[in-house]
């Protein structure tokens, strides 16, 4: 039940875009997208529920697929604040999320 | 926006003691809260589901009378280690839905048994 996560890292240099995927091999009810810094707790960046969503905020965003079983979350112009591990959570029932191994993004300036 | 606070940040403990972490949520009411444990480099694992109210519950392979979980109020959710041990040592922190549709965390408590 674990949403895959890929790549397991990227290092890049500020002002370059990347792209993070969470896939499932079932119909994912929702997709949260977290980010964390090293030595603190997860900040909540967006939640998709519907197949077919883009949503995002400055340049963040995300997608989920028709089908709910692929999500991305496309990082633009990347910034040095944007480093940190990305992780993916879907809820499985009860308000529980379950979530992916993490994405570890490093931005060299 | 919403806020939830955990104490202590970090604490040491002597291996057998028992080390109580809280979680109050401050802006908000959580009649759930949930607990994960996370290792170096590694997802969160979710560990259990506080309740308010009633008795929490575990995910599978998490020993209940080892982490012991009280939710006394709407605000309010503790995680006791007891007896904890040097395997026991992690990053333990606390969620809960904030009614935005994404989940607050807190800080995270980062416990070390020695």
């Amino acid at each position: 039940q674990q949403p895959v996560q890929s790549p397991q890292a990227v290092i890049l240099r500020e002002g370059e875009d990347a792209v993070i995927n969470c896939s499932s091999s079932k119909a994912l009810y929702s997709v949260h997208w977290y980010r964390q810094k090293h030595g603190e707790a997860p900040v909540f960046l967006m939640i998709l529920l519907k197949g077919g969503e883009q949503k995002g905020h400055d340049k963040i965003s995300a997608s989920f697929n028709e089908k709910k079983q692929q999500s991305s979350l496309y990082l633009t112009a990347s910034q040095l604040s944007y480093s940190g591990t990305y992780f993916c959570g879907t809820e499985i029932g009860d308000d529980k999320i379950i979530f992916g191994k993490g994405t570890r993004l490093h931005i060299l300036p | 926006g919403a806020v939830v606070s955990q104490h202590p940040s970090w604490v040491i403990c002597k291996s057998g003691t028992s080390v109580k972490i809280e979680c109050r949520s401050l802006d908000f009411q959580a009649t759930t809260m949930f607990w994960y444990r996370q290792f170096p480099k590694q997802s969160l694992m979710l560990m259990a589901t506080s309740n308010e109210g009633s008795k929490a519950t575990y995910e599978q392979g998490v020993e209940k009378d080892k982490f012991l979980i009280n939710h006394a109020s709407l605000t309010l959710s503790t995680l006791t280690v007891t007896s904890a041990h040097p395997e026991d040592s992690s990053f333990y922190i606390c969620s809960a839905r904030d009614g935005g549709g994404g989940y607050t965390f807190g800080s995270g408590t980062r416990l070390t048994v020695v």
